[in-house]
This record gives C-alpha cells, structure tokens and sequence, in this order.
C-alpha cells in the first residue's frame, strides 16, 4: 500500500463547477501538506501549502487537513477550463525528513 | 519572480553513456532537491542538499551521485544509463530546508 492514496481519475466538469480532489495517507508523522498543479511538460506549480490541520483560502482554492482522519482535500470554485492539469498531492514529516512524498495525481479537465 | 532553473531542458544519451543535469535554485534558497518522474507516474525523491551537505537520501541508484556548489547550484551525475532512467528529472528548491519545495520545469532525459 502507498503511503499516499490519490484518485488518478480522470475527472471532467464543465466549466464553472466545483472541484474537489481528495488524497488519503498512512503515515501519522506527515505534517505538511501541499497540492501541486502540473500542466503537461512542465514541472510541478505550488498551489496551496498547509501545515498541521486546518483550512486554508486562496482565491478559488480552497485546502483542508484533516490530520485524525489522514485525508486532505482541495476545493476549486467557479472551474476555468485554464485548470484542466494534473493535481498532485504531496505530503512531508519535516525535521530530517526532508522528501516530499506523493500521490499519483489526479487528471483534471474542465470543459468550456 | 525568478523560478528554479534547470538545464538542459531535453537530453539524449545512449546507454552507458553519462549524463549530467544541472539546477539552480531560487536566489536565497538554500536546499536543493532531486526528483524522477517515469511516465505517468508521481515524482519520486532522489536526494536532497542543504547548505552544500547531503541531508537527505531516498531511492538513488548507485550509479548516480549529486553535489551542491557553493553558489548553491546543484548538479546531478548519472553514468551507465540505462534504458529505464529514462525519465523526467525535476529539482526543487526551498529555504533553509523548509517547506514548501518550488519546482523546475525539469529535464527530460531520453536514453536510446
């Protein structure tokens, strides 16, 4: 089993709709918590960055931790077909630990 | 802002021939990190540098060894390739080894 679940999809909404993209994870030390958006042939785009539990806002995006349930989600409003990437969960423990680990991404595709 | 830089952007080697990547971080940070990414699947921790020491090891073959310099670039040594290193090879950077990590925008490596 990985240490991070994500669903590959590929998921296609029309444009305007809501988005949520979920991970899972195993490891009870991840304390930090990114998601990543990767256009084809480019490297990874930080999105939103949390650390701990939580919630967090940024424009359109919205990130949530739950650390008791090990599972974080990323919420999109108002989609643009500009969205359609690939979207990367990453999760890392800190301290020593300096890798970031991540789930298989998900595939996005908003439809104008 | 100024990103990551990473060159060559595209490489094509042989087998058994070496390679050699380079990367250069965002001004001010100063940890560097290596990532492979095969075909459609996630990025994969390769190793980390903070302040031009090892701090960080995940699944790096032998046959490859990285180094940072003193103006904090970082460059990744790759001898013998094989036709499965061929991949996209990202680097990230961040400050003082904190998260989040930035991304490159990667060298894909081909072997023939």
């Amino acid at each position: 089993q990985k240490e991070v679940e994500q669903d590959p999809g590929p998921l296609s909404v029309p444009e305007g709709a809501i988005v949520s993209l979920n991970c899972t994870y195993s490891n009870s030390a991840f304390q930090y918590f990114m998601w990543y958006r990767q256009y084809s042939r480019k490297g990874p785009e930080l999105l939103m960055y949390t650390y701990s539990s939580g919630n967090k806002e940024d424009g359109r995006f919205t990130a949530q931790v739950d650390k008791s349930s090990k599972y974080i989600s990323l919420f999109i409003r108002d989609s643009q077909p500009s969205d359609s990437a690939t979207y990367l969960c990453a999760m890392s423990s800190g301290g020593s630990n300096y890798k970031l680990t991540f789930g298989k991404g998900t595939l996005l595709t908003v439809n104008p | 802002a100024a990103g990551v830089i990473q060159s060559p952007r595209h490489l094509i080697k042989e087998k058994r021939e070496t390679a050699t990547l380079k990367c250069y971080p965002i001004p001010r940070h100063d940890t560097v990190y290596w990532y492979q990414q095969g075909p459609g699947q996630d990025p994969q921790f390769l190793i980390s540098f903070y302040e031009k020491m090892q701090s960080d090891k995940g699944s790096i073959p032998d046959r490859f060894s990285a180094q940072q310099f003193s103006d904090y670039h970082s460059e990744l040594n790759m001898s013998s390739l094989e036709l499965g290193d061929s991949a996209l090879y990202f680097c990230a950077s961040s400050f003082t080894g904190e998260q989040p990590q930035h991304f490159g925008d990667g060298t894909r490596l081909s072997i023939l």
